[in-house]
């Protein structure tokens, strides 16, 4: 089993819509939690941290599940510009305080 | 502007050579990693280096070697020993090893062996 596993998409969503996709993390020593963005043939850009039960930041809520060792994102009214892959990373303390990368989840919007 | 710069954006290397891709940080950050990602992958950490003049092997780091004398630079060198380079190369920087500190990224190499 990975130590961050994602569901590689694509996830096809209408332009307007509400989407939400998980993240599972196999180490459930893991403390901090970052959902990335990342675009086409560009680097990561942090989204959010999640931190204890989640947090919202506009139209992006993150939630933790600690007991079930996932953490989600959900894009609400979600646009054009929302397409992109969205990268999952756990950040765990017996990991030498490496972040653990997910695959990422690809988003498409569609007009 | 602060941030992380990488360079150059795009290389070709022919069978049998090093090269060197730079990186350089103004973010007065302790940490700097780098990763490389293949296409549909996720980011695999080669190196990384918490301190000035020490760094540790990440998962993939055969055929790979780094330095880090300054605070700022972590220049990565591809050897000839790296079978399958060709992929986009990523460099990373943390304001410290806290659990809660986030990554940053500059925008990355392509590395092509012809």
């Amino acid at each position: 089993r990975k130590e961050v596993e994602q569901d590689p998409g694509p996830f096809n969503v209408p332009e307007g819509a509400t989407v939400a996709f998980n993240c599972t993390y196999s180490n459930s020593a893991s403390q901090s939690f970052f959902w990335y963005r990342q675009d086409c043939r560009k680097e990561p850009k942090l989204l959010m941290s999640v931190y204890s039960s989640g947090n919202e930041d506009g139209r992006f809520t993150a939630q933790l599940n600690r007991a079930s060792q996932y953490i989600s994102l959900l894009i609400r009214d979600s646009k054009l510009s929302d397409s992109a892959t969205y990268l999952c990373v756990v950040n765990a303390r017996d990991s030498n305080y490496q972040l653990i990368w997910g695959a990422g989840t690809k988003l498409i919007i569609k007009p | 502007d602060g941030g992380i710069t990488q360079s150059p954006k795009y290389l070709f290397r022919k069978e049998g050579q090093n090269v060197t891709l730079s990186c350089e940080q103004n973010l007065n950050h302790d940490a700097m990693y780098w990763y490389r990602q293949d296409p549909g992958q996720g980011l695999r950490l080669i190196y990384y280096s918490q301190i000035v003049n020490d760094f540790q092997k990440g998962d993939i780091a055969e055929g790979y070697s780094v330095s880090r004398e300054k605070k700022e630079s972590f220049p990565l060198t591809v050897t000839s020993a790296q079978k399958n380079p060709t992929a986009f190369y990523l460099c990373a920087s943390r304001r410290g090893i806290s659990l809660y500190n986030e990554q940053f990224f500059g925008p990355g190499t392509r590395l092509t062996v012809l």
